[in-house]
């Protein structure tokens, strides 16, 4: 069964320091979802990609966090200066042709400690 | 902005007791109805999904869900629970026809089953 690769699985970094996320969507899948999951509290989107746009970025906090698809394939996720709420596992997820392909299929996360 | 309301942050039952898990949402239009379930140390899996037809639907291990639509609700149900469901719920929604489709998630159940 296809997967959704994300990596490093954990990372631990230094409130200040500069933090990179790293996703490979399922291949042919257009649509790249990065969530934000607190613990004790349900996933939150912070950007929609459709190919290498960016559709929705509303709740990305923009002043440190960006992300990028360059080639509408693999995407990165980076937040720079990392804080310490910014601990929290970063989902992404890919689907075909958006929700209506039947949900989205979730990578294993990368789960990110700010000390 | 659609939301949604998962009531039941933590459940306990003992093995063979019947489920039930709350979730409403908050969206007067056509919506698409997810569940989600997250095994401890594990990825986002698809329990079952809604989009149109016959509002009882039934999906992997026995889990189903009725869509009321007057009620706003998606409730999850399973007849008789084994340890190996422990794990957390997330009930997610995707309002239809307000641009590019994305789930909205619940706050989360987190189920323990006890043998």
């Amino acid at each position: 069964e296809a997967e959704v690769a994300q990596s490093p699985r954990y990372k631990i970094t230094e409130k200040s320091q500069a933090v990179a996320f790293w996703c490979d969507p399922i291949s042919g899948h257009a649509t790249l979802y990065w969530y934000r999951q607190i613990l004790g509290q349900g996933p939150e989107l912070l950007v929609q990609f459709q190919d290498e746009s960016v559709v929705d970025d509303s709740q990305l906090p923009k002043d440190r966090f960006s992300a990028e698809r360059l080639k509408g394939v693999d995407s990165t996720l980076k937040i720079q200066p990392a804080e310490l709420g910014d601990s929290a596992m970063y989902l992404c997820a890919s689907s075909l042709t958006g929700v209506h392909g039947g949900g989205y299929t979730f990578g294993s996360g990368t789960r990110l400690t700010v000390v | 902005a659609q939301s949604v309301s998962q009531h039941n942050h933590h459940v306990i039952l003992s093995e063979a007791a019947s489920l039930e898990l709350g979730c409403n949402y908050s969206y007067g239009g056509t919506v698409n109805l997810f569940w989600y379930v997250q095994y401890p140390g594990q990825h986002l899996q698809l329990l079952l999904k809604y989009f149109s037809g016959d509002p009882l639907v039934k999906g992997i291990k026995g889990f189903e869900a009725e869509f009321i639509k007057s009620k706003f609700s998606f409730n999850l149900r399973k007849p008789s629970v084994q340890w190996s469901d422990t794990a957390e719920y997330f009930c997610a929604v995707n309002a239809l026809n307000t641009g590019f489709q994305k789930l909205v998630f619940g706050t989360g159940t987190r189920l323990l089953v006890s043998p």
